[in-house]
């Protein structure tokens, strides 16, 4: 099972947007809807930002959105603030009861 | 409130086995899945495998199979992941985390442990 594809990095000043891409294949991204994203700060455990590629745990503001078209799915935080600078990783069911992370994504908030 | 306490720090000799814990607790041990995740320094998140605490039943990816076992102690809400035949590529923080509803996803992580291999 081979990780899924992410850019290294991705900036943004201050109330801009950035997007995250996460790309799969058929076998994982493309063949379900069970993509979900993790933010995690330096030394600490990840949190759930979206599961089920568009769905936001409580808590989780609205500024963080995901999609999904074919086999890439991608995370967009919008109005960043300097709290969003972390990395960012996806995570996808690959079938047979497995799962594959992506290979992460550092954002900074410029 | 729901957590998943992890055991201390430890230090292996490469060929080495290490077990580590999992406590849960503030809900339903059995109802959630368990995750095992592991990340080396300065690297990515990998997935390990899984147990459904409610059955003992176990997935592992392909790449710890036949070096990995996933077990639960359910009187004690506790799951365990052994990995064996350990090298310097082990050396990781290994964290456990708990499945969400619908299975596909996790919603709470333990603190993670740190395991280093060396000689």
């Amino acid at each position: 099972q081979s990780a899924l594809t992410q850019p290294p990095s991705a900036s943004g000043s201050p109330g801009q947007s950035v997007t995250i891409s996460c790309t799969g294949t058929s076998s994982d991204v493309g063949g379900y809807n069970f993509v979900s994203w993790y933010q995690q700060h330096p030394g600490k455990a990840p949190k759930l930002v979206i599961f089920d590629v568009t769905k936001r745990p409580s808590g989780v503001p609205d500024r963080f959105s995901g999609s999904k078209s074919g086999n890439t799915a991608s995370l967009t935080v919008s109005g960043l603030q300097a709290d969003d600078e972390a990395d960012y990783y996806c995570t996808s069911y690959a079938g047979s009861n497995n799962f594959v992370f992506g290979t992460g994504t550092k954002v900074t908030v410029l | 409130q729901v957590q998943l306490v992890q055991s201390g720090a430890e230090v292996k000799k490469p060929g080495a086995s290490v077990k580590v814990s999992c406590k849960a607790s503030g809900y339903s041990f059995t109802g959630y899945y368990i995750h095992w995740v592991r990340q080396a320094p300065g690297q990515g998140l990998e997935w390990m495998g899984w147990i459904n605490p409610n059955s003992g039943g176990t997935t592992y990816t392909q790449k710890f199979q036949g070096r990995v076992t996933m077990t639960r102690d359910t009187s004690i809400s506790t799951a365990y992941m052994e990995l064996s035949r350990l090298t310097s590529d082990d050396t990781a923080v290994y964290s456990c985390a708990r499945g969400g509803t619908t299975g596909y996803y996790v919603d709470y992580w333990g603190q993670g442990s740190l395991v280093s291999v060396s000689s």
